[in-house]
C-alpha cells in the first residue's frame, strides 16, 4: 500500500498569507494526487486533482504543485472562508486508495 | 445536479450489522464506479470500497475484508455497504462518493454525499 503523508498537521496563518501545505507518497505515484478541503461537519470538497489541475469552481488561489513522491498545495492569498483541513489522496495504486493524515489551517 | 444521499447509520453493539443506503440522483448511476469513505470521530479519511458500474468488481480495505459488503441495484439508482461483526473501531461518519467523471480513473471523488454515522457501542 502506498502511504501518504502530510505536514505540517497543523498550522496558523494570518488572512492574505501564503500557504503551503506538503504531501509526500511512500513511492512514486506519477501526479496521480487529488486535494480535498473539508470544513467541520462537512463533507470534502475536491479542489485539485492530477497533481495541478484545478477542479470547477475552485478559486485559482489554490494552486498544485510536484512530481514522482513529493507535492504541494498552495493557497496563494489565504481567505477567511479556506480555515479548513485540507487532505491529500493517491490514486496511482488502488486499491487501497489513500489519503494523507491532513493538515488543519487555523486562524493566526 | 448530482445528489447522493445516505442513510441507515445508528447505534449497534459490538458484533451486530448494519446496512447503509445511499440514493443517488442527477447523472446515470450506472454509468459510475461508486465508493463509501469513513471518518472516525476527530480523525481523518478512509477509503473502505468500491464497486465496478455493473458490479462485477469490488474492492476493499484490509480492515473490512470479510465484514463488509459492498452492492449496488442500478435499477434503483442506489448503492449499499453491509456491515456484519462490526467493532467500536468501525465508529465512523460513512460518505457514499463518486469520482469527477474524467482524468482520475474512478478515484478523485468530486461528489459526496452528507454522510451518515455509525457508532458501535455498548
Amino acid at each position: 500500500d502506498i502511504q501518504m503523508t502530510q505536514s505540517p498537521s497543523s498550522l496558523s496563518a494570518s488572512v492574505g498569507d501564503r500557504v503551503t501545505i506538503t504531501c509526500r507518497a511512500s513511492q512514486g505515484i506519477s501526479n496521480s494526487l487529488a486535494w480535498y478541503q473539508q470544513k467541520p461537519g462537512k463533507a470534502p470538497k475536491l479542489l485539485l486533482y492530477a497533481a495541478s489541475r484545478l477542479e470547477s469552481g475552485v478559486p485559482s488561489r489554490f494552486s498544485g504543485s510536484g512530481s514522482g513522491t513529493d507535492y504541494t498545495l498552495t493557497i496563494s492569498s489565504l481567505q477567511p472562508e479556506d480555515f479548513a483541513t485540507y487532505y491529500c489522496q493517491q490514486y496511482y495504486s488502488t486499491p487501497p486508495l489513500t489519503f494523507g493524515g491532513g493538515t488543519k489551517v487555523e486562524i493566526k | 445536479e448530482v445528489q447522493l444521499v445516505e442513510s441507515g447509520g445508528g447505534l449497534v453493539q459490538p458484533g451486530g450489522s448494519l446496512r447503509l443506503s445511499c440514493a443517488a440522483s442527477g447523472f446515470t448511476f450506472s454509468s459510475y464506479w461508486m465508493s463509501w469513505v469513513r471518518q472516525a470521530p476527530g480523525k481523518g479519511l478512509e477509503w473502505v470500497a468500491n464497486i465496478k458500474q455493473d458490479g462485477s468488481e469490488k474492492y476493499y480495505v484490509d480492515s473490512v475484508k470479510g465484514r463488509f459488503t459492498i452492492s449496488r441495484d442500478n435499477a434503483k439508482n442506489s448503492l449499499y455497504l453491509q456491515m456484519n461483526s462490526l467493532r467500536a473501531e468501525d465508529t465512523a461518519v460513512y460518505y457514499c462518493a463518486r469520482d469527477r467523471g474524467t482524468y482520475c480513473g474512478g478515484d478523485c471523488y468530486g461528489y459526496w454525499g452528507q454522510g451518515t454515522l455509525v457508532t458501535v457501542s455498548s
